[in-house]
């Protein structure tokens, strides 16, 4: 079975902490995907890589980076954290052809206080 | 632009089939996605279909894809209260494979 795993389930942080987030996947996908959900927007997309050290801004990049060393792991980071990312995150990853079925983590919920 | 609309809730008592709609605007569509997520959960795929089919039956949940009104539907036949949850509407569109566009999903209640 395809695994993401989210390093939290949930998290509480301080504003302006430094945040990260880590995701990791067991399928060798090249594709990785960081989406905030909250209520009544959907799924937001943040940012994805399409291979290591490669990265792409998605919608709502602002406030947040990334990095991907190694091909399994995709982290989000917070730089400075405020109360308006509280949110649910969520990690993906996928192959990079065409058909690009998604593989979700279970999500971790960050509230910031 | 690219976009998927689907409608916010849906109430259905078991037993009964539940149909979820969902429109997109690009007709260059490739593949067409339907992901649940359960209460505390990620999303997992549940069905999807090519864009050149009509139609996808996967044992109780049938997919109907009308191209010309842009126009997809997942229908949930005998549904049970397990398939309480949100359901995402997603496409893919060529020459942008990395990413899925996103409807804001669709919230199943059932009802005993």
């Amino acid at each position: 079975d395809v695994k993401v795993t989210q390093s939290s389930r949930y998290l509480v942080k301080r504003t302006g902490e430094k945040v990260f987030l880590e995701c990791v996947q067991d399928m060798d996908h090249e594709n990785m995907f960081w989406y905030r959900q909250d209520p009544g927007l959907g799924l937001r997309l943040i940012y994805f890589s399409y291979d290591v050290k490669m990265k792409e801004k998605g919608d709502i990049p602002e406030g947040y980076s990334v990095s991907r060393e190694k091909k399994e792991r995709f982290s989000l980071i917070l730089e400075s954290a405020s109360t308006n990312q509280t949110s649910m995150y969520l990690c993906a990853s996928s192959f990079r052809r065409s058909n690009t079925e998604a593989f979700f983590g279970q999500g971790t919920r960050l509230t910031v206080v | 632009g690219e976009d998927v609309e689907q409608s916010l809730f849906l109430s259905v008592r078991e037993g009964d089939s539940s149909v979820i709609n969902c429109t997109y605007t690009d007709s260059s569509s490739t593949y067409l996605y339907w992901y649940k997520q359960e209460p505390g959960a990620g999303l997992q795929l549940l069905t999807y279909i090519f864009s050149n089919m009509d139609m996808k039956q996967d044992q109780r949940l049938t997919v109907l894809l009308n191209k010309k009104d842009k126009h997809l539907s997942l229908r949930i036949a005998d549904t049970q209260t397990g398939d309480s949850a949100i359901y995402f509407c997603a496409e893919s569109i060529p020459g942008n494979n990395r990413k899925l566009i996103w409807g804001l999903g669709t919230s199943l209640a059932v009802n005993p």
